[in-house]
């Protein structure tokens, strides 16, 4: 693919249940990151994987947030019992390494949490 | 720990004027920085990036920026505006093999652009 996949673009979920957000990373990029931007908080990060190191969590709010990445490749991120202050949009970014390169964004996935 | 300040929340300015978006960065070390352009609904687009050397940097859609160190500032500007350019502007400090603080980028809090017509 050309770029950053993620789906869905948008979810609508009831508070309290499980989502997962998938992000397909552009092929041969070996880092890939999650964001979350919401009204108020701006763009934050939430998580980081390089390669087949340990990744990065320091960005995840809370233990209901978890996310993994197979084959070095496509990352799922899973938000357990959704609260409504998970309503954000969720990006994906993904890098040839870290350290100079540039991150390439996908178009992220909306999520409502009612 | 590294932090991004973009003092301007919403700016407007007339079609063909030129724009300057003010960018100021806390950070301990030679910064790696960005700036990215988000339209409604759309990911974040790189506009520019400066990582050494020449501190005025040229991007895409005729954007520039300059870094001045003694300023701690990365300001974006662009000489004549386009009403395709109405979008949110975000500055961003990247991760560096001098940096301490992580793989992440650390934005800004964004600004809105509007253009009148």
């Amino acid at each position: 693919g050309a770029g950053v996949s993620q789906s869905p673009s948008n979810k609508v979920t009831e508070k309290g249940k499980d989502v997962e957000l998938r992000c397909d990373p552009i092929s041969g990029h070996t880092a890939l990151y999650w964001y979350r931007q919401s009204l108020g908080q701006g763009l934050e990060f939430l998580i980081y994987f390089q390669g087949n190191s340990a990744p990065d969590k320091s960005g995840l709010p809370s233990d209901r947030f978890s996310a993994e990445r197979t084959g070095g490749s496509v990352s799922t991120l899973t938000i357990q019992r959704t609260q409504q202050e998970d309503s954000a949009v969720y990006l994906c970014a993904s890098s040839l390494g870290q350290n100079q390169n540039i991150q390439y964004f996908g178009a992220g996935t909306r999520l409502s949490v009612l | 720990a590294q932090s991004v300040t973009q003092p301007d929340i919403h700016i407007t300015v007339s079609e063909g004027a030129s724009l300057e978006l003010r960018c100021n960065y806390s950070y301990g070390a030679t910064p790696y920085l960005f700036w990215y352009v988000q339209s409604p609904g759309q990911g974040l687009q790189l506009l520019l990036k400066y990582f050494s050397g020449d501190t005025l940097v040229q991007g895409i859609k005729g954007f520039e920026a300059e870094f001045k160190r003694s300023q701690s500032s990365f300001n974006l500007r662009k000489p004549s505006v386009h009403w395709s350019d109405a979008a949110e502007y975000f500055c961003a400090v990247g991760p560096s093999i001098y940096n301490n603080a992580g793989n992440m980028l650390t934005f800004g809090g964004g600004t809105r652009l509007m253009v009148k017509p």
